[in-house]
Formats: structure tokens, sequence, C-alpha cells
């Protein structure tokens, strides 16, 4: 099992540009989450995805951001427009139920998106 | 006032060591924590998480709670410079998926 692949790792687009960074879960998870990690800051929770649907996305921006995760594929959080204050680390957690208190919901390393 | 404040550190402490990680929250009401660790440029990692008050050990790490004051802390018996990244802590709020995450405490383990 490989764990929970987040790509591209690093990411820089120009401002005005489109930011599309992937999370593929462990397999056997259908529970995806995006969190997003400032600088010198906590994690802030972005949106929760289960297959097809979007359960909870009260934590992401309603302007210039999306998220989905489609039956087949990976799931997708799409910025447009980006602006620099877009430019953070944005995590991906699967877990194989609902919540992340689980010791079977892992974090991918991220990806680093730069704005220019 | 953050709900949930952790002082960044670095923190700077010899191999072998007993370190103490701490966090203090705002909301009463929580009930359960979380202590992850994240090494450099990686995802975090769930290592401890309890309910209520009290301690929970496993292996050199202790969590330990107290409600009373609002104030929850994470031990490591026996340092070793593996242990070097930054620790954590986060609580769940009204749902076990949005967490609510201290900024960090980076910890650095001297050989």
């Amino acid at each position: 099992n490989a764990g929970v692949m987040q790509n591209p790792r690093h990411l820089v687009r120009r401002r005005g540009q489109e930011a599309r960074l992937r999370c593929s879960p462990m397999k056997g998870h259908s529970h995806v989450y995006w969190y997003r990690q400032l600088p010198e800051e906590g994690l802030k929770f972005m949106v929760y995805l289960q297959k097809e649907n979007i359960i909870d996305e009260s934590g992401m921006p309603k302007e210039r951001f999306s998220a989905e995760f489609p039956k087949e594929g990976p799931s997708i959080l799409r910025i447009q427009q980006v602006v620099r204050g877009d430019s953070a680390a944005y995590f991906c957690a699967s877990s194989p139920g609902q919540g992340l208190g689980y010791t079977e919901a892992f974090f991918g390393q991220g990806t680093r998106l730069t704005v220019v | 006032q953050k709900e949930v404040e952790q002082d960044p550190g670095p923190l700077s402490v010899p191999e072998g060591a007993i370190v103490s990680l701490n966090c203090t929250y705002s909301n009463s009401a929580f009930q359960y924590f979380m202590w992850y660790r994240q090494y450099s440029r990686k995802g975090p990692e769930l290592l401890m998480y309890t309910y209520s008050s009290g301690n929970k050990e496993d292996g050199r790490f202790t969590a330990q709670v107290d409600k009373s004051s609002k104030y929850i802390s994470l031990f490591i018996r026996d340092s070793q410079p593996s242990d070097s990244a930054t620790y954590l802590c986060a609580i769940p709020m009204d749902s076990n998926y949005q967490l609510i995450w201290g900024a960090g405490t980076k910890l650095i383990i001297k050989p």
C-alpha cells in the first residue's frame, strides 16, 4: 500500500493562473479531507469528501476554490485565479470511515503551492 | 484568543532527556485530544489520541490531559535524534474530521 499520494509535490503558479492539486487516497479508503497549512500556522480544515459527494465544504473559501472526488480517479482541489495569499502547503488525508481519529487515517506529504 | 495555543519553539534538548510539549485550549467542551508528529516536508502522522482527562502511555510517549486547566501535554522519554520533528496538538470540533490545530512546536534532539 503506497499510502496517500499527492501530486505534484511542488507547484509554482503565476498570479491569475489555475492550480490543480491531486490526492489519491489509500486503497480501501473512501473518505478524503483537504487541509491547508500556512507558514507558522496550524492546519486549517477545508473540505471533506466521499466518492462523488462533497460532505462538508465549510472551510473552503466560497470563491475560486472547488473540490471533487469522482467515482474513478483521484480527488482534485482546484484553485482558480490564484493570488499570493494562496501560497501554502495543502495536505490531503484519507480514512476508511468518517473521521481522523482512526489509526488507519493518514495524511499525504502535501503539495507546496507557491504563487509568484 | 486562539482556540488552541502552542509554543512554536524551537525546543532543543540533549539525547536521552525527557521532553515536555504542551498546548492550551479555550473551549471547556472539548473532549478529545490528539498529538501529531510532522517531519520536515512530510505530512502529519497521528501519535496519540486521548479522551477526557488523565494519562495515556504508548512506548516512550505519554499524553496527559488536565481539563481543569485546559492544558494538554506530550512527554517523550529517552528522547532520540529521530524524534526531531514538529509536534502538533489537534482537537476535534463537533465533527471528528474538523480538527483545530496548534501551530506546532519544533523539537530538536541533539546527539
